[in-house]
């Protein structure tokens, strides 16, 4: 079974530019969601993704976007970078309840370090 | 809105002894999950243990265990015989049910705990 997985593990940008960032789910797991970690800090939910539709989001302006793939990948795109973005980015995966179950245990991929110049 | 606490920033313990890890929150739901992560230096967070707090009985994972206290809101981590390879940040964090309004499982993480455990 395979993990989750993320890519690139770096990136360098500047100011002003825009990121895509990618995650590929676990196996048989629909549900993917996007935290920032800042330097630090713990992690703060960006948004998860269902059916490749937007299904929750944090307090993150519209300028951080994403998708979510018929293949379950999910691909974060952050525009006009901020020095603030400069932080590790983290996917998790997890299936979605069912059954009247509430809730799932999310994993978490290795991660994409962000820094903006 | 759900607040998760750690006052502990860092920590030592060492080898073969025992350490205890502080989380509180803040919540009026009645039903919802704790769990607390782990994230060694190398960044891949790892669940370690989880408490659905429905749950009476404290949540127990080979060398870690919790101390869930519902009326103090406190989900403490207690790992015993601390090894090397526990080094690591640890992270508690909270999250509602799904149908607990938004539809979305988030996780709601305190600033976490850095815990070295010498030799």
């Amino acid at each position: 079974e395979t993990g989750v997985t993320q890519s690139p593990t770096h990136l360098i940008k500047t100011r002003g530019q825009q990121v895509t960032l990618r995650c590929s789910s676990q196996s048989g797991h629909n549900t993917v969601s996007w935290y920032q970690q800042a330097l630090g800090q713990g992690p703060q939910f960006i948004f998860q993704y269902y059916r490749e539709e937007e299904n929750g989001r944090g307090n993150f302006p519209p300028r951080f976007s994403g998708l979510q793939f018929p293949n379950y990948s999910s691909e974060l795109n952050v525009n006009a970078l901020e020095l603030d973005d400069s932080a590790l980015y983290l996917c998790a995966s997890s299936p979605r309840p069912a059954g009247g179950a509430q809730w799932k245990t999310q994993y978490f991929g290795p991660g994409t370090r962000l820094l903006v110049l | 809105a759900q607040t998760v606490t750690q006052s502990q920033p860092e920590m030592s313990v060492q080898e073969a002894e025992t350490v205890t890890l502080s989380c509180t929150y803040d919540t009026s739901e009645n039903n919802y999950y704790l769990f607390w992560y782990k994230q060694p230096p190398s960044r891949q967070m790892i669940l370690v243990i989880r408490q659905e707090a429905y749950k009476q009985q404290n949540a127990t994972e080979n060398r870690f265990s919790v101390n869930f206290q519902k009326a103090a809101k406190s989900f403490s981590l207690k790992i015993s015989d601390s090894q090397l390879g526990d080094t690591a940040m640890y992270f508690c964090a909270f999250m509602k049910p799904l149908t607990s309004g938004g539809a979305t499982n988030k996780l709601i993480f305190g600033t976490g705990t850095l815990l070295a455990v010498q030799p």
